[in-house]
């Protein structure tokens, strides 16, 4: 199992709080992910980043924010949740390979959002 | 436009009995495919990657079949048992440039009853 790890596995506040999701990895991997996934539908790429101090937006647009001051870190924040923030938000990290693509991304367990 | 279209949306099958799950996908240029798995409320976890120049791959009970000519592949489960209740997901990767973008269907949700 892939040593990704994301915090906290649910989570159900109020609109309006703000809140952060925290995602860490110890593979020492370089590039990572943020995917929004609502039920029965694809992921979609909300953020990533090629390593300390990237971030890039993804194909989805989103009001969250990421950052990524440590290799192994990269949380998301919302400062205003809503209830059109409602999904589940997966973490994912992969390295450079040989040939100078990226490898297999090895996913997170996600954290599943609720707001009020 | 790149799209990655499963089928069926979901399945039921009895414990023991095989299924295969189908992809087809316009992503171009394609790269590779894999065939992710995902439990109910973890994270999607790799089963097997295929380039263009393979056409089958297999991890246990799971094989996989690529056709890059009609741009198809499938998942064939043998002998399924009821740890097999997942979604299944096709993933495919353009070789556009080396930021490995990546494609997802939506995937096939298979239930497997006793």
């Amino acid at each position: 199992e892939a040593d990704i790890y994301q915090t906290p596995r649910y989570l159900v506040i109020g609109t309006g709080k703000k809140i952060t999701l925290e995602c860490s990895q110890t593979m020492g991997h370089d590039k990572m992910y943020w995917y929004q996934q609502d039920p029965g539908m694809e992921l979609h790429l909300i953020h990533y980043s090629y390593g300390v101090n990237s971030t890039e937006k993804g194909d989805l647009s989103s009001e969250s924010t990421v950052s990524r001051i440590r290799t192994e870190h990269f949380p998301l924040t919302l400062e205003s949740a809503r209830p059109s923030h409602t999904s589940q938000y997966l973490c994912a990290s992969s390295e450079r390979g040989d040939r100078g693509f990226y490898n297999e991304q090895f996913f997170g367990p996600g954290t599943r959002l609720t707001v009020l | 436009k790149n799209q990655v279209e499963q089928s069926p949306q979901s399945l039921i099958i009895l414990e023991g009995k095989n299924c295969t799950l189908q992809c087809n996908y316009t992503v171009s240029p394609f790269s590779n495919l894999r065939w992710y798995k995902q439990d109910t409320g973890r994270g999607p976890v790799s089963l097997t990657i295929m380039t263009f120049s393979e056409n089958t791959k297999s991890n246990g009970r799971y094989t996989a079949t690529l056709d890059a000519d009609t741009k198809q592949s499938s998942l064939h489960i043998t002998a399924s048992q009821l740890s097999d209740s997942a979604s299944y997901i096709c993933v495919v990767s353009d070789r556009g440039s080396t930021l490995g973008r990546l494609y997802f269907g939506r995937g096939t949700q298979l239930t497997v009853w006793p």
